[in-house]
């Protein structure tokens, strides 16, 4: 158990919908990073918050948008849903104290998103 | 454009024996190396770390080195056991690429 969670497990929508995706980072880490993993695609970055900021942005579609709350938290926002949105999407967490400073990723079990 | 890549989708190994994965990167910048096991439907769990100061890192069974002028790095494990069976992936700290991941398997 790496201590970062996920919610939901599992989501099934339709496209053209909009979800949210929730994510708890490891109690003290400060960075919260999102990807998504697809068949064709493998592992990709989408963004980091650190502290509630905007850090670092990988390929994160105009239609996917996130934010880290004041409690650490952050949720990921996918609409417009099309059915290559499909894919296991992972949160990992760390220390992150400073940008650009070697840090250690933890990953949460991840959430499944099935858009039919 | 891959940044990162891990050119054997798969490896089979004798349990006991010795796994060697492997990685290539292209941008000389990246100066940070991680590697993490997964297995399906699971999330990456981290295994061990580099930097580009040390040229090998060590813990309990698990060595990665790193090659800067050929931008390689390497996981070997020893001895390879039947649980180390899942899919490996390097990721760089700098810019988060992950590798495209191999697929081992420790033969019992």
């Amino acid at each position: 158990d790496s201590g970062v969670t996920q919610t939901p497990k599992h989501l099934i929508t339709a496209t053209g919908q909009r979800v949210t995706l929730r994510c708890s980072p490891r109690s003290g880490d400060l960075s919260v990073y999102w990807y998504q993993q697809s068949l064709d695609q493998g592992l990709q970055f989408l963004i980091q918050y650190y502290n509630g900021e905007e850090r670092a942005k990988g390929n994160i579609l105009e239609r996917f948008s996130a934010q880290q709350f004041p409690d650490l938290h952050s949720e990921l926002n996918l609409s417009s849903l099309e059915l290559g949105d499909s894919a296991l999407y992972f949160c990992a967490s760390s220390v992150g104290e400073r940008e650009g400073l070697a840090d250690t990723q933890y990953f949460g079990p991840g959430t499944r998103l099935t858009v039919l | 454009d891959q940044q990162v890549k891990q050119n054997s989708p798969s490896l089979s190994v004798q349990e006991g024996r010795i796994s060697i994965l492997n990685c290539d990167y292209t941008n000389s910048m990246f100066d940070y190396f991680l590697w993490y096991k997964k297995y399906p439907a699971e999330g990456p769990t981290f295994l061990i770390s580099i930097s580009s100061i040390k040229d090998k890192n060590e813990d309990g069974r698990f060595t990665v080195f790193l090659n800067k002028s050929a931008k390689h790095l390497s996981l070997h494990i020893v001895p390879s056991q039947p649980g180390d069976s899942a899919v490996y992936f390097c990721l760089t700290g700098n810019q988060f690429y992950f590798g495209t991941g191999t697929s081992l398997t420790v033969i019992p």
